[in-house]
């Protein structure tokens, strides 16, 4: 089993729509949940992170983690075709004899909003 | 603000070249990466480096050796590339093991082993 899944989609959503994005993960030990956006043919950039059980806003995404069920969202609302690019989560240990920077990442979704 | 910065963009091998893939940062940062990108894979670690000097083994390092010699720079090298090398390269970088540190990534070296 792989560490962390992540349904690749394609989704495809109309300008507007709200958009739920998930992964789910086995590894107890992670700790710290990001969320990265990829557009094409660029390199993925930090959309959101999250540390902690529940819902975080920034905007118009809210990421929510649920440690008990290892269970991580993302959801856009009222979404636009800019938000067209595949995102991938990203959950990592922290503590002692870990990197930030060992990050286990899903396959990604692609989502395409149309107008 | 070049951020990290990937040399080349894009490379056609044959099988059995040996190459290196530059990756540069100017932001100062202690820990640098490399990632493979390959269809239905996802981002997989190839080695990484927590400080000039130093490298480690990721989730798939054989077939590539790196070097640390300057803070800034990661070297990512194939002494003998196979088809199965082909992919998207990124690089990338970050400051430390601290809880809101981003990890900035370079934008991707396409290689293809013929």
């Amino acid at each position: 089993q792989k560490e962390v899944e992540q349904d690749p989609g394609p989704l495809s959503v109309p300008e507007g729509a709200i958009v739920s994005l998930n992964c789910t993960y086995s590894n107890s030990a992670f700790q710290y949940f990001m969320w990265y956006r990829q557009y094409s043919r660029k390199g993925p950039e930090l959309l959101m992170y999250t540390y902690s059980s529940g819902n975080k806003e920034d905007g118009r995404f809210t990421a929510q983690v649920d440690k008990s069920s290892k269970y991580i969202s993302l959801f856009i609302r009222d979404s636009q075709p800019s938000d067209s690019a595949t995102y991938l989560c990203a959950p990592t240990p922290l503590g002692r004899g870990s990197t930030l920077g060992r990050l286990y990442f899903g396959r990604g979704t692609q989502l395409t909003v149309w107008p | 603000n070049a951020g990290v910065t990937q040399t080349p963009k894009f490379r056609v091998l044959k099988t059995g070249q040996s190459m290196t893939l530059l990756c540069a940062q100017d932001m100062n940062h202690e820990y640098m990466y490399w990632y493979r990108q390959d269809p239905g894979m996802g981002l997989r670690l190839i080695h990484y480096s927590v400080g000039e000097g130093t490298t480690a083994k990721g989730e798939v390092p054989d077939g590539y050796n790196v070097s640390r010699l300057k803070k800034q720079n990661f070297l990512l090298g194939l002494e003998s590339a196979a088809p199965s090398q082909t992919s998207v390269y990124f690089c990338a970088s970050s400051p430390g093991q601290r809880l809101g540190n981003t990890i900035y990534f370079g934008e991707g070296s396409w290689l293809t082993v013929v």
